[in-house]
């Protein structure tokens, strides 16, 4: 079974200017999650999908930070215009029920991005 | 606040050594306690406890879950230099949109 995809797996860029990331959710998963992971913490959710509707997106900073999932499958994360402290791994999860019984979140390898 | 509370930050052992790690949650409509390992790239899921006091365990690793005082613990028995990594324990919430209140991990090494 294919896992998560996403891509690219590293970018550095200037601060001011814009990036976007991609992720692909394993086939059939309806919930598609990015989180944000700053080196030594955990990952902090910034946007929930469930197939192409927002259930969560509390934590996204708005002004800078936009996500859509047209078709209820790929999913693309972007920034613009990016800061210092968006210096991060963005990963990308799916899991196949909104349900907490099932628990399990399938993780992709992350995309880095380095601010400088 | 919902917060979960990871113990120790990190951790240096000897192969063969055992270890514990500690989660401690309050999380309102706690539903799940999940437990995850990362290595250099994504996080790879261990276990999901909801039952307190029964032990789930995958070879050389077993958690389980006192909701009474909330907290779970993380064994690792004869710890090989393969169990190096971060250590997350998240806290699942009730409800329809499963939001998992993270800890900060806890990073553990072990030598040769």
């Amino acid at each position: 079974e294919a896992g998560v995809a996403q891509s690219p797996r590293y970018k550095i860029i200037e601060k001011r200017q814009s990036v976007a990331f991609w992720c692909n959710p394993i086939s059939g998963h309806a919930t598609l999650y990015w989180y944000q992971q700053i080196l030594g913490q955990g990952p902090k959710l910034l946007i929930q999908f469930q197939n192409n509707g927002v259930v969560d997106d509390s934590q996204l900073p708005k002004d800078r930070f936009s996500a859509e999932r047209l078709k209820g499958v790929d999913s693309t994360l972007k920034i613009q215009p990016a800061k210092l402290e968006d210096s991060a791994v963005y990963l990308c999860a799916s899991s196949l029920s909104y349900t907490v019984a099932t628990g399990e979140l399938f993780f992709g390898e992350g995309s880095r991005l380095t601010v400088l | 606040e919902d917060k979960v509370v990871q113990s120790p930050l990190s951790l240096v052992v000897h192969e063969g050594d055992t270890v514990t790690l500690n989660c401690s949650y309050e999380v309102t409509n706690f539903r799940s306690l999940l437990w995850y390992k990362q290595e250099k790239k994504a996080p790879t899921f261990l276990f999901m406890l909801t039952s307190s006091g029964i032990e789930k365990k995958s070879g050389r690793l077993s958690s389980i879950l006192d909701k009474k005082e909330l907290f779970s613990i993380l064994n690792i028995t004869a710890t090989q230099t393969g169990d190096s990594a971060i250590y997350l324990c998240a806290g699942g919430k009730a409800g329809n949109n499963r939001k998992l209140i993270w800890g900060l991990g806890t990073s553990l090494a072990v030598n040769p």
